[in-house]
């Protein structure tokens, strides 16, 4: 069964500065997707990127990219400039690419703050 | 559209009662997802639809659990009889067939005294 971990239970980052959150894999698929999923506290999970394995480009929205480190199962997100909206539980997931395979498995999350 | 509404925001029952989860996906959408959130053990799968067909329920935790999507645009997620254990935040999600991700509705708080 595939795992994601998430190492980092809580962050912290200055406002305008900048942050990564780590996120690592097990699986022994060589294709899948891998997403990151953001938490605010209305409880509102709101997808923030998307990478697909096969792709060896890095995928970037906005403020928001990702290192995808395939080798290393690794999936980490920047954020740049940070925001106090950036304030909520960030989820990293991984979903199997098979046709009808779509199910998410989420890590544990991580909880980060911004400092005005 | 909408996003994917989920009916109610809160629910406070008590032990024993029948519990009904709401859910109107996004139209269009092939497949719909019901998830389970606690603090111990995060995001749990519990059942998916395709094309109104469940296609995994094995992360139904017990038989007291039942799942339907008489439709397209509607499915419910029962609990009969709720225990205290059974506290959590319950999530709806539906998306496309591309795997582009999903949509959430915005989650029933469950709680059972």
């Amino acid at each position: 069964a595939q795992t994601v971990t998430q190492s980092q239970p809580e962050m912290s980052v200055q406002e305008a500065e900048t942050v990564t959150l780590s996120c690592t894999y097990d699986t022994s698929e060589s294709d899948y997707y891998l997403f990151w999923y953001k938490q605010p506290p209305s409880r509102q999970m709101i997808l923030v990127i998307r990478q697909e394995a096969y792709k060896q480009q890095n995928a970037t929205e906005n403020r928001f990219s990702v290192n995808f480190q395939k080798a290393a199962k690794s999936f980490s997100l920047k954020i740049s400039d940070s925001q106090l909206g950036d304030a909520a539980m960030y989820f990293c997931a991984y979903s199997p690419s098979g046709a009808g395979s779509y199910q998410l498995t989420f890590g544990k999350g991580t909880k980060l703050s911004v400092i005005p | 559209d909408a996003g994917v509404i989920q009916s109610p925001r809160h629910e406070v029952t008590e032990m024993g009662q029948e519990v009904t989860l709401r859910c109107k996906p996004i139209s269009g959408h092939d497949y719909l997802f019901w998830y389970r959130q606690t603090m111990m053990r995060g995001l749990e799968l519990l059942i998916y639809f395709n094309n109104n067909v469940p296609i995994d329920d094995s992360g139904m935790p017990e038989d007291r659990f039942s799942a339907k999507m008489p439709n397209a645009s509607f499915s419910t997620l029962k609990i009969q009889p709720s225990e205290p254990r059974d506290s959590a935040v319950y999530f709806c999600a539906s998306s496309f067939w591309d795997n582009y991700g999903y949509t959430f509705g915005s989650g029933t708080r469950l709680t059972v005294v």
